[in-house]
């Protein structure tokens, strides 16, 4: 039981390029989120889904998209990198406020 | 909207000594809440969360935390603090719209 995966752990880009963070999760968990960590900032959230094939705005979606053709995967994409996207990357999933929300190990985005 | 407030940026603990956590949020309804740790370079891992019932809620690794509606605080203690607590800690607040909210931390250093 792997839990919840994020791919890649580590990237550098250039500005403007584009890319695709993959989150996956192996518990059968409806909700999924991504976030980004910020020194100071805590926990932003980006992009959320409630369920397979829907998607929803957090609180900093600009610059974003996300997908969710799987149950098992949400998707983040970067369309044309930005500097001020140089962060740290969260999945998470969870099944309902009476359980634990489940977190990934974080994806190191540096964009130069 | 939800919110938290982590009052302290930084705190600083002899080892042995007590530890006290601030957490203020801002919700409407009854809310979800919940006290995450992260180790340098790590993902989130659960301590201990709040949904209804006694509102003095014991978590991992020795941790607790007091739920106050009037004052609307989910402070977290730890009665002896041991140099391996030394990490940044989260706050969040759950709400009914499927979202986690996160504060924006507390770096907890542990003094010999």
């Amino acid at each position: 039981n792997a839990g919840v995966t994020q791919t890649p752990k580590f990237r550098v880009l250039k500005t403007g390029q584009s890319m695709t963070l993959l989150c996956a999760q192996d518990m059968n968990h409806e909700y999924m989120y991504w976030y980004r960590q910020d020194p100071g900032m805590g926990l932003r959230l980006i992009h959320y889904s409630v369920g397979e094939g829907t998607t929803a705005k957090g609180e900093v979606p600009d610059g974003y998209n996300v997908s969710r053709l799987k149950k098992q995967n949400f998707l983040l994409g970067l369309e044309s990198a930005a500097p001020s996207q140089t962060s740290v990357y969260f999945c998470a999933s969870f099944e309902g406020w009476d359980t634990e929300a489940f977190f990934g190990q974080g994806t190191r985005l540096t964009v130069v | 909207a939800q919110s938290v407030t982590q009052p302290d940026i930084h705190i600083t603990v002899s080892e042995g000594a007590s530890l006290e956590l601030r957490c203020n949020y801002s919700y409407g309804a009854t809310p979800y809440l919940f006290w995450y740790v992260q180790s340098p370079g790590q993902g989130l891992q659960l301590l201990l969360k709040y949904f209804s019932g006694d509102t003095l809620v014991q978590g991992i690794k020795g941790f607790e935390a007091e739920f106050k509606r009037s004052q609307s605080s989910f402070n977290l203690r730890k009665p002896s603090v041991h140099w391996s607590d030394a990490a940044e800690y989260f706050c969040a607040v759950g709400s009914g719209y499927s979202t986690l909210t996160f504060g924006k931390g507390t770096m907890l250093l542990v003094s010999p």
